[in-house]
């Protein structure tokens, strides 16, 4: 089945211990993108990659990092978590680009205390 | 860069009844593509229908249908014969620039 997963689905972790967020896809896509979703302000594109090793700043970038070394990988890495990074977290993937459909894994829950 | 506005931030429509959802956007690109994607409750966002700048047609998807106006900037969702199952928060989307979603309640 094709799909984008995300680990984990929901996390609670305190101010300043470093986390991860994995999202991979099955679909040889060669475009993915994380996207934060905040009550009021849609969804925000935080870092996307356009192939392995290309990773570009989306609106949203400050306090995140992200790697792409394999093509189905995309871990979104909070080096320092902070409060006003709580939010409801998306992965997305398309075969080539943002003019492609994009689809979404089923979204993870970051609380920081 | 591209803008995307959705103005109605709560709809509600009675079940079998048709529903608009509006949106409008700005762009400087001459192609492009435009997206409406549901997110149920289960919060998964899915594709409900994409409708490419450069086509004349406006796009549909079964019950769902669009009416591109490129002139105006516009790019409304309706939705016919509602279901209770159509209830959901639906986002107009852009290039990588999402609306801020119209919640879509239907009425038994």
């Amino acid at each position: 089945e094709a799909q984008v997963t995300q680990n984990p689905r929901y996390l609670i972790t305190v101010t300043g211990k470093k986390l991860t967020v994995t999202c991979s896809q099955n679909m040889n896509h060669e475009y993915m993108s994380w996207y934060r979703q905040d009550p009021g302000l849609g969804l925000r594109q935080i870092y996307y990659s356009m192939n392995v090793e290309v990773t570009d700043k989306g609106d949203v970038p400050e306090g995140y990092k992200v790697s792409r070394k394999e093509k189905r990988n995309f871990p979104l890495i909070l080096e320092s978590p902070s409060p006003n990074q709580t939010s409801l977290y998306f992965c997305a993937s398309s075969r080539r680009g943002v003019t492609d459909t994009q689809y979404f894994g089923p979204g993870t829950r970051l609380t920081v205390l | 860069a591209q803008t995307v506005t959705q103005s109605q931030p709560e709809m509600s429509v009675q079940e079998a009844e048709t529903v608009t959802l509006s949106c409008t956007y700005d762009t400087s690109e001459s192609d492009y593509y435009l997206f409406w994607y549901k997110q149920p409750p289960s919060r998964q966002m899915i594709l409900v229908i994409r409708q490419e700048a450069y086509k004349q047609q406006n796009a549909t998807e079964n019950r769902f249908s669009v009416n591109f106006q490129k002139a105006a900037k516009s790019f409304s969702l309706k939705i016919s014969d509602s279901q209770l199952g159509d209830a959901a928060m639906y986002f107009c989307a852009g290039k990588y620039i999402f609306g801020t979603g119209t919640r879509l309640k239907v009425l038994a």
